[in-house]
């Protein structure tokens, strides 16, 4: 089945930081989420981006199909970006299900 | 729009109980799907509901059974707990089958099995 690789697994900022996270997959994607795991345990959808690139707030994702990974960008952090973001993937022509990475644990320090 | 919900948020049960926890998607969408998170193994698919039929399963024992009702509301239950099935149990809602669109989750039921 198809991999997913996020990295880095853990990052430290200052508020006020700029960070990249990065997503890997093997295989060709119909679908590509990424989604912030709150303190409490619910998964918020931030993008849907198979392809392309979109912008929200401070947010932003690029995924490039082609190549095979995608980008979440995150600016002018605040304490309240904490969290662990996940990258899911649904594998084209496969298991029509989301396969999510283990995460990327982000703490924002005053 | 309402969004997803899950109940109950949390359970305390001991080994050998069974559980059923329910989620309600958002209104309109008829496919509900499943999974488990823990430390170890992180998020895992059980199984996807579309229009009350099971269109997908993950690779969980068939303690692991669900349900989908003609609203839409979904119940997942695990027979005979044990120890390792202490989790967070989450539910996704979509308005396609097979993971193709945006999944929208609940806040969860977390789920300690003593």
């Amino acid at each position: 089945g198809i991999q997913v690789e996020q990295s880095p697994p853990d990052l430290i900022l200052q508020e006020g930081a700029n960070s990249t996270l990065r997503c890997n997959f093997s295989d060709s994607v119909n679908n590509l989420q990424w989604f912030h795991q709150n303190p409490w345990g619910q998964l918020i959808n931030l993008f849907y981006i198979p392809s392309g690139t979109k912008q929200n707030g401070r947010l932003s994702a690029t995924t490039v199909a082609t190549e095979r990974y995608s980008l979440l960008y995150i600016s002018s952090s605040q304490t309240t970006d904490s969290g662990v973001y996940f990258c899911a993937v649904d594998e084209r022509g496969g298991s029509e299900k989301l396969v999510f990475g283990k995460g990327t644990k982000l703490t924002v320090n005053p | 729009k309402a969004g997803v919900t899950q109940t109950p948020r949390y359970l305390i049960k001991t080994r050998g109980q069974q559980v059923t926890l329910s989620c309600s998607p958002i209104s309109g969408h008829r496919s509900v799907s499943w999974y488990q998170q823990t430390p170890g193994q992180g998020l895992q698919f059980l199984f996807e509901y579309f229009s009350e039929t099971q269109r997908n399963k993950g690779n969980f024992p068939g303690r692991f059974s669900g349900r989908q009702f003609s609203n839409s509301r979904s119940e997942m239950n695990v027979s005979t707990l044990e120890l390792g099935d202490s989790a967070l149990y989450l539910c996704a809602s979509s308005s396609s089958p097979g993971a193709t669109d945006t999944q929208y989750f609940g806040p969860g039921t977390r789920l300690t099995v003593l």
